[in-house]
């Protein structure tokens, strides 16, 4: 089986671009989640999915960040427009979603704002 | 404020000793705790992890210890060696309306000298 899959791996944009990222669950995992990493906030969640649905929408994120998930196989996020501080590693992940399954991570996306 | 805390960035032991990283947190609805370990460019990946039924739990040279009352959970990696160096996210759930989320620390950097 698959793990969870992200594209790109790397992806370059100047301030105030849109940029998509991509993100492809493990097949049958009901689950999903959209985090950001830096090493001064660690892992901060940006959303959460369960079998589509939006169930957590990250505060602090919801203004230039939003994700989708128009069928189980298949989520996006987007930020609208980037700034530098956006620079981070963005990671998906998912899980079954039954009372705290292991969460299993993409490879995640570098993204650099210049 | 932060939810689930690791108070050490980092922490480093002699090979073969043993490895103590702790992590506090606020929630005390919390009922699910974690492990997870990372290396430099990859992607978090579970360790172990405990239910809140249980004070202790082992696998091998890891175990992880849970003070519900203190709201405290550690691991402990007994016999330690360099391969064992790494980022350690702790991290932390409940089953509130149905969904699952984890909050994860900001992580502890372990090294292992030879």
């Amino acid at each position: 089986d698959a793990g969870v899959t992200q594209t790109p791996r790397h992806e370059v944009a100047e301030k105030g671009q849109t940029i998509i990222l991509k993100c492809e669950p493990v097949s049958g995992h009901n689950d999903l989640f959209w985090y950001r990493q830096t090493k001064i906030q660690g892992l901060e969640l940006l959303s959460y999915f369960r079998s589509k649905s939006l169930m957590e929408d990250g505060g602090a994120f919801k203004d230039r960040f939003k994700a989708e998930m128009l069928n189980s196989s298949f989520s996006t996020l987007k930020i609208q427009p980037t700034e530098p501080k956006d620079s981070a590693v963005y990671l998906c992940a998912s899980s079954l979603g039954r009372n705290q399954d292991t969460q299993y991570f993409g490879p995640g996306t570098r993204l650099l704002v210049l | 404020g932060q939810q689930v805390k690791q108070s050490s960035p980092s922490l480093t032991v002699q090979e073969g000793g043993i490895s103590i990283l702790n992590c506090d947190y606020e929630n005390d609805m919390f009922d699910y705790f974690a492990w997870y370990k990372k290396y430099p460019d990859n992607s978090p990946t579970l360790l172990i992890s405990v239910r809140s039924n249980v004070d202790k739990r082992e696998d091998g040279r890891l175990t992880v210890f849970l003070n519900k009352s203190g709201k405290h959970f550690s691991l402990h990696i007994t016999a330690s060696q360099p391969e064992d160096t790494a980022v350690y996210l702790c991290a932390a759930g409940g089953n509130t309306e149905g969904a699952d989320r984890l909050t994860f620390g900001k992580g502890t950097q372990l090294i292992i000298q030879p």
